[in-house]
Formats: structure tokens, sequence, C-alpha cells
């Protein structure tokens, strides 16, 4: 059975302009969220959708938006990128809502702003 | 900001020790987990433990729960130079059971 994928794996976006990135959550699975790691730190909660419905929204500006599709994939977009954007975005999916349900990761996408 | 302190943030062994990493809590919690991560890709999910439980075991790992002290540890028995990662907690709090918050990590360095 296919993991959590995130696509794409690597990206160098330039200050100021926009990015898109994609997850597919396991089969079955109706949870998707997104976290943000930095290097040298845990990830950081960035957003959470369940049912195509968003559950739950981390401490980002109104710079980073998220959408789930009728087949359960997201997308992350973040506009007018900033240097500190440069990260490891990680999805993750789950089969429900929270409720001590594991949630299973993604390889991430790495993204450098220059 | 994170929920969870980890400590240590560095931990080097040889191979066939046992490690342990510890983890503080702010909130109280649905559950704990722990994951790994290699060389800073995914994370993989090793054990889950619930409010209500002490202890759990799943192969060479043990996790203990101590909700008055809001602490929790990882031991990994018998370790290998594979289990070189870094490890993390991350608690599903009460009132936002939608997100996980995690802990700063500890780096662990088996050594062969």
């Amino acid at each position: 059975d296919a993991g959590v994928t995130q696509s794409p794996t690597h990206l160098i976006k330039t200050r100021g302009q926009h990015v898109t990135l994609r997850c597919s959550p396991i089969s079955g699975h109706k949870s998707v969220s997104w976290y943000q790691q930095v290097l040298g730190q845990g990830p950081q909660f960035i957003f959470q959708y369940y049912e195509k419905e968003e559950r739950g929204r981390g401490n980002f500006p109104d710079r980073f938006s998220a959408r789930q599709f009728p087949n359960y994939s997201s997308e992350l977009n973040v506009n007018a990128l900033l240097l500190g954007d440069s990260a490891l975005y990680l999805c993750a999916s789950s089969l429900v809502n929270g409720g001590n349900t594991e949630a299973f990761f993604g390889q991430g996408t790495r993204l450098t702003v220059v | 900001s994170q929920q969870g302190e980890e400590d240590p943030q560095a931990l080097s062994i040889q191979e066939g020790e046992n490690a342990t990493m510890n983890c503080s809590y702010k909130t109280s919690i649905n559950n704990l987990q722990w994951y790994r991560q290699n060389s800073g890709r995914g994370l993989v999910h090793l054990i889950l433990i619930r409010s209500n439980e002490r202890e759990k075991h799943s192969g060479r790992l043990r996790v203990t729960l101590d909700t008055s002290k809001k602490s929790s540890s990882l031991l990994i028995t018998a370790s290998r130079a594979a289990d070189t990662a870094s490890y993390f907690c991350a608690t599903e709090q009460l009132d936002s059971s939608y997100k996980l918050i995690f802990g700063s990590g500890t780096r662990l360095l088996v050594r062969p």
C-alpha cells in the first residue's frame, strides 16, 4: 500500500514568489494535516482538513492557505515567499479527526527560498 | 510555540547499549506519540500511548507516561547503528485534538 505521498520533494523559489505543495493521503484516510519544520526544530502545525473542511489552523500568517479535494488529497499554498519560509513541509494523514489515531507522515517537501 | 521539551538534546551511545529519551509537556493530553526522523526527511510513527495508559511496549521500544508529572520517556533497548536518528515526542491536547504539538527532539547517535 502506498503511504502518504508529497510532491515535489525539493523546490527552490525566489522571495516574493508563490508556491503550491501537494499531498496524497493514505487510501481511506480523510484527514490531512500540514506541518512546517525549520532546521533543528520540531514540526509546527499549520492546518488540518477533515472531510474537505478546515478543522484547525496554526499560528501562521494569511499568506499560508490550503484546501482539500473530494479525493481527500490536499494542497498547501504560500504566497509572497519570505526567506524564513525555507523549511521542510510535512503532510500527515489519519483515518479520522483526532481521537487517539495515529498520524502517518510523508517524506516532505524541502522548500528553499532565495 | 512548542509544547514539549525533550531531554537530552543529543545522545551518543555505543551499539548494544540502551538509549533513554525524556519528554515533558505543559497541558492535559489525549495521548502522546513518539516519532523517528532520519536525516531531515519524513517522520516515522513509533508508538502511541493514551492518557490512561502508563506503559507500552513495541519490540525494542518501551514508553512510559506520567500524567501527574506531565512527562514521558522512550527507552530503546539493545540499540543498533540503524537507530541513529532524531526522535520527537508529540502530544494531542484535550482541547485541540486536531493537531499534534511536537517537542524539539533528541538527536541519537549509535556508534558501531
